[in-house]
């Protein structure tokens, strides 16, 4: 059975600060992993997919890595903004289908 | 323009009633999902639906069923709503095992 642990359960950080948001999972058959970002009160916004053939993904300054075998992923946010608090969400299929099962998600807040 | 967009943004109703909850994506995927967020903000598949195939997730009660009416539209039907039902609900869209798209959300209280 899957499970997916997302740590710290919250952050914060001053401005400016790069940091790195941890998931973990437990079955390594994936295909993909995503990673979410979801604001108060509103929906989710896909991030970036690493397909399981990749080790990393960036965007902007943004870069998620996923290593299968030990069943992990970091994101990595660069030159930490207020803009970027949120809460991060990792998400993997579930076996067999594109059905995501997602972590806890990590409460960051970027401090002015 | 709105990829995914779900109707109510909130919906407060009885213990007992019928209601239901409409999502609609012009994004042109070809999977169609809904999902339930609880109040400890944890995010849980309910449902999966494509032109072929429908997935439900075990835990989901029967008084909950999802209808398509075409590829576009994926609407939750809920049945004998309980207080345990209040949660936001989300819906989503991709195509294949690509990025997932979210609606805004549906925040459900039942009194």
């Amino acid at each position: 059975k899957q499970e997916v642990t997302q740590i710290p359960a919250a952050l914060s950080v001053p401005e400016g600060e790069n940091l790195v948001l941890n998931c973990s999972f437990t079955d390594s058959a994936i295909y993909n992993l995503q990673w979410f970002r979801q604001d108060p009160g509103k929906g989710l916004t896909s991030l970036l997919l690493i397909q399981s053939s990749q080790r990393e993904q960036t965007s902007g300054r943004l870069n998620a890595s996923l290593d299968k075998s030990s069943g992990r992923s970091t994101l990595y946010i660069a030159a930490s903004q207020p803009g970027d608090s949120a809460t991060y969400l990792c998400a993997v299929p579930l076996t067999g289908a594109n059905n995501l099962f997602f972590g806890t998600g990590t409460r960051l807040t970027v401090i002015p | 323009d709105t990829a995914v967009s779900q109707t109510p943004k909130y919906l407060v109703t009885q213990m007992g009633n019928d209601k239901s909850i409409k999502c609609e994506q012009n994004l042109g995927h070809d999977t169609m999902y809904w999902y339930k967020q609880d109040s400890k903000k944890f995010l849980k598949i309910m449902f999966s639906y494509n032109n072929k195939e429908l997935i439900i997730n075990e835990t989901v009660p029967n008084r909950f069923s999802p209808k398509s009416p075409d590829k576009a539209h994926l609407n939750l039907h809920i049945n004998s709503l309980e207080l345990g039902d209040s949660a936001v609900y989300f819906c989503a869209s991709s195509q294949m095992t690509d990025k997932a798209f979210f609606g805004q959300g549906t925040r459900l209280t039942v009194v």
